[in-house]
């Protein structure tokens, strides 16, 4: 069981938009924390997606943001296309683990 | 460009230690500024944070580990080691290393990733 919880699975067509959710506590998001986004594609390492809540490394194509509201975040992908097809994750920094912490990950399927 | 490289043997017995170490090139360990980590992923699973060093030493890991953790920094030779004690089969996994950056030295984030070693525990 995560800390943070995401949903299992999301899909979409190309070019449509799809959104994740990544949902805490008071003692993680909703304490504050920023929230980070990775992507890893199939048999890779994670790549570093949005850090800061909202920010894009350079690199990383603007179909691609983030936002946070209270004990929650969303990682929101736009324009689809069939090389997203990869599973997603978010992490925080958890204050009652004095630790960081991982959602379990979500697999988006492009179909 | 920083990049990080996983060693370590891909066989480790139960109730042994599993010994990993991260090499850094492009970059200096010593610099500053940075949190070097440790994280695992069991096939088909979830990432899951083991711990951090701060280039000055400090560290801090995952209470939900089972097994006892070590980290540690060897500037000399660029590198950094995870030391997982009294492992189990539940500790086989993909094992990454990482770079941790941050905003404003609250949050930090895994900006730069080995590419992964596989351990697996078994006899």
């Amino acid at each position: 069981q995560s800390v943070l919880t995401q949903p299992p699975s999301v899909s979409g067509a190309p070019g449509q938009r799809v959104t994740i959710s990544c949902t805490g506590s008071s003692s993680n998001i909703g304490a504050g924390y920023d929230v980070h986004w990775y992507q890893q594609l199939a048999g890779t390492a994670p790549k570093l997606l949005i850090y800061g809540n909202s920010n894009r490394p350079s690199g990383v194509p603007d179909r691609f943001s983030g936002s946070k509201s209270g004990t929650s975040a969303s990682l929101a992908i736009t324009g689809l296309q069939a090389e997203d097809e990869a599973d997603y994750y978010c992490q925080s920094y958890d204050s009652s683990l004095s630790g960081w912490v991982f959602g379990g990950g979500t697999k988006l399927t492009v179909l | 460009q920083v990049q990080l490289q996983e060693s370590g043997p891909g066989l480790v017995k139960p109730s042994q230690t599993l010994s990993l170490t991260c090499t850094v090139s492009g970059g200096s360990l010593s610099s500053g500024g940075y949190y070097w980590s440790w994280i695992r992923q069991p096939a088909g699973k979830g990432l899951e944070w083991i711990g951090r060093i701060y280039t000055s030493g400090s560290t801090n890991y995952n209470p939900s580990l089972k097994s006892p953790v070590i980290i540690s920094v060897d500037t000399s030779k660029n590198q950094f080691s995870l030391k997982l004690s009294s492992v189990t089969a539940a500790d086989t996994a993909v094992y990454y290393c990482a770079r941790a950056s941050t905003l404003r030295y609250v949050d930090w984030y895994m900006d730069v990733w080995g590419k992964g070693t596989t351990v697996t525990v078994s006899s």
